[in-house]
């Protein structure tokens, strides 16, 4: 089945390393993003892709990066230089271009659990 | 730069009772969403409205959009207790085609 797949799903990680997050889509989309949630609060947008070798800076980038080198694919990077990156972190992909019943909406994937130790 | 907001923040209703989530933003924007999110999980789909005066309904949630007002609500008629969870709105940010999510609403729907 089409979908996202972010793994792992629980991660912890000491201060000071550096972990990345697997992001992985089967449908083909063009866009993909990375939001990360605190408690009981909204998402906000840290990193987003619309193609292939190309992203921008969301909202809340610093200490973080990202690379897109192939369509499927959008890992985080969660760098030592973020201070405080115990978060849930959700990817999501989006299908800029299609037909016109294309409603551009955002599938995410299950997310993956970040706790620094 | 786009804002969404969302009020009430948490909602504490009786099963049964109807009550409505609201959702403003700043800017012009003909795309909204409505998402569920399950306490520890990712975000559900629930609506997508494209259009000024778009109405969809699912079961006992109903969701509207008036882009002159630049306001979106989700209805909840005759709660139950499965539809405690929290909410989001989330506006199309247009060029950017970004997604910007409102702050939330914490429903619990208590029996």
């Amino acid at each position: 089945d089409g979908g996202i797949t972010q793994s792992p799903k629980y991660l912890f990680r000491k201060e000071g390393q550096n972990v990345t997050l697997s992001c992985e889509q089967n449908l083909n989309h063009d866009a993909m993003y990375w939001y990360r949630q605190d408690p009981g609060q909204g998402l906000r947008l840290i990193y987003y892709s619309q193609i292939v070798n190309d992203f921008q800076k969301g909202d809340i980038a610093e200490g973080y990066s990202v690379s897109r080198e192939k369509k499927e694919s959008f890992p985080l990077t969660v760098t030592s230089a973020q201070k405080n990156p115990t978060a849930f972190y959700l990817c999501a992909s989006w299908p800029l271009a299609g037909a016109p019943a294309n409603t551009g909406e955002l599938f995410f994937g299950e997310g993956s659990r970040l706790t620094v130790l | 730069e786009l804002k969404v907001e969302q009020n009430p923040l948490f909602l504490s209703m009786q099963e049964g009772k109807n009550y409505t989530i609201y959702c403003n933003y700043s800017t012009t924007s003909d795309r909204l969403y409505w998402y569920r999110q399950d306490p520890g999980k990712s975000l559900e789909s629930l609506f997508v409205l494209l259009s000024n005066g778009a109405v969809k309904q699912e079961g006992r949630l109903m969701a509207s959009l008036d882009t002159k007002a630049r306001l979106s609500t989700l209805h909840i008629t005759a709660a139950v207790h499965d539809l405690s969870a929290t909410y989001f709105c989330a506006v199309y940010g247009g060029a950017t085609n970004k997604l910007i999510f409102g702050t939330g609403t914490l429903l619990a729907v208590q029996p």
